[in-house]
């Protein structure tokens, strides 16, 4: 069974500054997929960024790049120039490469706040 | 549609009361989930079908929660018998089988608003 592990239930961050949070799994697997979700207070999930394990280079999505350390099983996820409308829970999530994959584990999330 | 519809957004049943919830995934999505996400909790996985077929439902908590999706296309998550410990809010996703790069394709979750159940 795999595990994620967000070690930061809160965070916050001055507006255009940039912020990091980490995220840790653990799996016995060699192919996966792994992502970062935001869910606002509206509650709706919203993907931000995806990584797949067999790729060494980082994912960048515009102010959104991670850090993926497979021997370390990490996946950090930095947001560069903080918006106030990055406020929102952040969740990383795993999920196995399988022809039929979707099922994922998530973290139990990390709060972030931008302060103006 | 443009994106995953549940329904209803809130709902509030007294203990021992059935309740169904609806999702209706993006046009074409061949995937689709359920979670239950407790409060200050992540989303846990409850149940998977690819078109009608149920595939995994590994993550149903109690033979009280049952979910079909009859013509592979919406779906609905019903919950009997319903206890204090079943409130939490529950999100549907889909995705389709196309690959694609970023944020788009096969295991890309589209998650709906998601349906809030209290338990009174």
């Amino acid at each position: 069974a795999q595990t994620v592990t967000q070690s930061q239930p809160e965070m916050s961050v001055q507006e255009a500054e940039t912020v990091t949070l980490s995220c840790t799994y653990d799996t016995s697997e060699n192919n996966y997929y792994l992502f970062w979700y935001k869910q606002p207070p509206s509650r709706q999930m919203i993907l931000v960024i995806r990584q797949e394990a067999y790729k060494q280079q980082n994912a960048t999505e515009n102010r959104f790049s991670v850090n993926f350390q497979k021997a370390a099983k990490s996946f950090s996820l930095k947001i560069s120039d903080s918006q106030l409308g990055d406020t929102a829970m952040y969740f990383c999530a795993f999920m196995k490469q399988n022809t039929n994959a979707g099922k994922s584990t998530f973290g139990d999330g990390t709060t972030l706040t931008v302060k103006p | 549609g443009a994106g995953v519809s549940q329904s209803p957004r809130y709902k509030v049943a007294k203990r021992g009361q059935d309740v169904a919830l609806r999702c209706d995934p993006i046009s074409g999505h061949v995937s689709l989930f359920w979670y239950q996400q407790a409060l200050g909790q992540g989303p846990e996985f409850l149940t998977y079908f690819q078109n009608e077929a149920q595939l995994d439902k590994s993550g149903l908590p109690s033979d009280r929660f049952f979910a079909e999706r009859p013509e592979g296309s919406v779906s609905t998550l019903k919950i009997q018998r319903t206890q204090q410990e079943d409130s939490a809010v529950y999100l549907c996703a889909s995705s389709s089988r196309v690959r694609g790069r970023g944020l788009s394709g096969a295991n890309v979750l589209t998650f709906g608003a998601g349906s809030r159940l209290t338990v009174l």
